[in-house]
């Protein structure tokens, strides 16, 4: 089954203490994404790949890292986590950069609390 | 720069009527891709319906379909006979390189 896998589907943790979302998929895309969602302001983009070591900062990229050695994984870092990085973040996957016409495939989203 | 604008925060509709929900979007390039996904309570995002830039007719998906109106750059989603199960916010987003989404709208329906 076609799928993109997030892990922990939720996730409590204390202000400074490292944490990684691991994100994968199966249907060997070239582009991959992260975006976090919070009210009223829809899906913002943290950062997003293009392809295997091509990394490229999003919208909101402060307080985040990301890496991409192989093509289906695609984990969301946070360094030294604070409390405004609560939210649900999602990951996504798709054809090609350049595609314009393929929907994104979202992983089932992280509900992350930084207390 | 792309930018996509969704201008209802929220709507409330009777069973069965059609609803549009607003989507404007800015972009300079003439290629790109304008779709739609639906987010119900759970959480997950659903792929409703997609519309090329340089495609003539109106993409159409069962009850759906966009409003594709390319001289204003407006791609609104119109659902037809809405049903309760409907209700959940829904997402306007667009490709060029990136894929970049509006704030949503909260669309509820009544029985």
């Amino acid at each position: 089954e076609a799928q993109v896998t997030q892990n922990p589907r939720y996730l409590i943790t204390v202000t400074g203490k490292k944490l990684t979302v691991t994100c994968s998929q199966n249907m060997n895309h070239e582009y991959m994404s992260w975006y976090r969602q919070d009210p009223g302001l829809g899906l913002r983009q943290i950062y997003y790949s293009m392809n295997v070591e091509v990394t490229d900062k999003g919208d909101v990229p402060e307080g985040y890292k990301v890496s991409r050695k192989e093509k289906r994984n695609f984990p969301l870092i946070l360094e030294s986590p604070s409390p405004n990085q609560t939210s649900l973040y999602f990951c996504a996957s798709s054809l090609g950069a350049g595609v314009t016409n393929t929907e994104a495939f979202f992983g089932q989203g992280t509900r992350l609390t930084v207390v | 720069a792309q930018k996509i604008t969704q201008t209802q925060p929220g709507m409330f509709v009777q069973e069965k009527e059609a609803v549009t929900l607003d989507c404007t979007y800015d972009t300079s390039d003439p290629s790109y891709g304008l779709f739609w996904y639906k987010q119900p309570s759970s959480g997950e995002m659903i792929f409703l319906i997609y519309q090329g830039s340089y495609d003539q007719q109106n993409a159409t998906e069962g009850r759906y379909s966009l409003n594709f109106q390319k001289a204003r750059k407006s791609a609104n989603l119109v659902i037809s006979a809405s049903q309760l199960g409907d209700s959940a916010m829904y997402f306007c987003a667009m490709r060029r390189e990136k894929l970049v989404f509006g704030q949503g709208t909260r669309l509820t329906i009544n029985p």
